[in-house]
C-alpha cells in the first residue's frame, strides 16, 4: 500500500521551455501533496504544499509563478516548471499524505535543462 | 545552525554488524519523528515513525527518541548489503511539514 508514482522519471529540455511533472497516489486518496527539490549530496528542500482543490502554499524563496502546482484531484498533483533554465536542473520529488503525519514519496523526476 | 543535523558519513560497516545512526534537532516544537531510507537516484522510503520519547522496534529496525536532549537514533541489526543507502531523519510538527536532515550514507560491506 501507499504507492506514489511520478512521471516522467527523467526529462531533458531546452532552456526557456516548460516541463510538467505528474505525481499520482495509486492506492490511496492524498488530501495533501508536497513537492521537494533535491540537489546532489543535499537534503530534500520543501518547495510547496498543496491540498486538493486549493491553491498551493509555497515555501519562502520559491517562485510560485515559475513553479506552478495544481492539485486537481485526490490522486493527482502536477508541477510545471515554466521557462526552465539550467539552474532549475535538479531532482524533483513529490510526496503524498492521506491525512496522517506520514508522507509517502514518489520515485522522483530528474530534470536536466540544457 | 541547521534545524536538523546528521553526520553525512559515509558510515561503513561489515555485513551482520549493527548500524547506529543519529540525528539532533533544535526545534522543541517537533512532535513526531520519521526515518526514511533513500537509495541513489530514488525517492525516500518511509522506514519508521515515532511520536514520543522512547524506543520503537520493527523487525531489524529500532528507533529511539529522547525529546529532552533533542536526539533521535535509528539502529539496524544484522545489517545486509541491501541496507546500503542514505538514511534521512525527518522530524515534524503540528504544522504538518517535515524537516529533513541531510542524511547519513551507510555502506554495508559483504
Amino acid at each position: 500500500g501507499a504507492v506514489v508514482s511520478q512521471h516522467p522519471s527523467r526529462v531533458i529540455c531546452k532552456s526557456g521551455t516548460s516541463v510538467k511533472i505528474e505525481c499520482r497516489s495509486l492506492d490511496f486518496q492524498a488530501t495533501t501533496m508536497f513537492w521537494y527539490r533535491q540537489f546532489p549530496k543535499q537534503s530534500l528542500m520543501l518547495m510547496a504544499t498543496s491540498n486538493e482543490g486549493s491553491k498551493a502554499t509555497y515555501e519562502q524563496g520559491v517562485e510560485k509563478d515559475k513553479f506552478l502546482i495544481n492539485h486537481a484531484s485526490l490522486t493527482l498533483s502536477t508541477l510545471t516548471v515554466t521557462s526552465a533554465h539550467p539552474e532549475d536542473s535538479s531532482f524533483y520529488i513529490c510526496s503524498a499524505s492521506a491525512g496522517g503525519r506520514e508522507q509517502y514519496f514518489g520515485p522522483g523526476t530528474r530534470l536536466t535543462v540544457t | 545552525q541547521k534545524e536538523v543535523e546528521q553526520d553525512p558519513g559515509p558510515l561503513s560497516v561489515p555485513e551482520g554488524a549493527i548500524v547506529s545512526l543519529n540525528c539532533t534537532y533544535s526545534n522543541s516544537a517537533f512532535q513526531y519523528f520519521m526515518w526514511y531510507r533513500q537509495y541513489s537516484r530514488k525517492g525516500p522510503e518511509l522506514l519508521m515513525y515515532t511520536y514520543s520519547s522512547g524506543n520503537k522496534e520493527d523487525g531489524r529496525f529500532t528507533a529511539q527518541v529522547d525529546k529532552s536532549s533533542k536526539y533521535i537514533s535509528l539502529f539496524i541489526r544484522d545489517s545486509q548489503p541491501s541496507d546500503s543507502a542514505t538514511y534521512l531523519c525527518a522530524p515534524g510538527g503540528s504544522w504538518g511539514k517535515l524537516q529533513f536532515g541531510a542524511g547519513t550514507q551507510v555502506v554495508v560491506t559483504p
